[in-house]
């Protein structure tokens, strides 16, 4: 069965950075891109961007101004995504999802990885 | 880009039906028939409930339905039930190559 498995919860400090991965398994994961969406407590989905998992290409929301950056190792079927300069509004649960190629829904998430961002 | 704007909550009792808008731009749901909708229980990740406008993944009951006109989508749920008690959100495709989501809505079954 198609699962997502993020990694655990994080607390950073302002001004660092956050590494989350989204471990994928029960499908081929070239053939799907990742979405990283994050949602603050009490707030809206917010999203962050995607990666094609088997070329790499990626975009990105503009709301972020470069401090996002999403990877991905094909050999350890994972993504990743990265949050630099992190500031306490940054603290939210960051979700990544699949969407199969031409289209434009996630159809499988993962269960959501809280980071808090607290001096 | 700016969110998509849903109403804050809907409600209604078991068996009725509810309606929630999700208006966009022309540079999001007015351009393309590429809007989805999410159901989130408290505390839960979101669950796909309808792709393209209009279309139920295999499992979503036919009590939800989709439509869209102009720059503004809508979700149905007909025949209300407790389960369906949860936070929906409307996200669309946009011009840039990105995606936006709504505001989200809360239902309340009374």
């Amino acid at each position: 069965q198609v699962q997502l498995v993020q990694s655990g919860a994080e607390v950073k400090k302002p001004g660092a950075s956050v590494k989350v991965s989204c471990k994928a398994s029960g499908y081929t994961f070239t053939t799907h891109a990742i979405h990283w969406v994050r949602q603050a407590p009490g707030q809206r989905l917010e999203w962050m961007g995607w990666i094609s998992a088997d070329n790499g290409n990626t975009k990105y929301s503009q709301n972020f101004q470069g401090r996002v950056t999403i990877t991905r190792d094909t050999s350890a079927s994972t993504a990743y995504m990265e949050l630099s300069s992190l500031r306490s509004e940054d603290t939210a649960v960051y979700y990544c999802a699949r969407r199969p190629f031409g289209s434009s829904w996630c159809d499988f998430w993962g269960q959501g990885t809280l980071v808090t961002v607290s001096s | 880009q700016s969110a998509l704007t849903q109403p804050p909550s809907v409600s209604g009792s078991p068996g009725q039906s509810v309606t929630i808008s999700c208006t966009g731009t022309s540079s999001d749901v007015g351009s393309y028939n590429l809007v989805s909708w999410y159901q989130q229980p408290p505390g839960t990740a979101p669950k796909l409930m309808i792709y393209e406008v209009n279309n139920r993944p295999s499992g979503v009951p036919d009590r939800f339905s989709g439509s869209k006109s102009g720059n503004t989508a809508s979700l149905t749920i007909s025949g209300l039930q407790a389960e369906d008690e949860a936070d929906y959100y409307c996200s669309s495709y946009t011009s840039s190559s990105t995606y936006v989501f709504g505001t989200g809505t809360k239902v309340t079954v009374l």
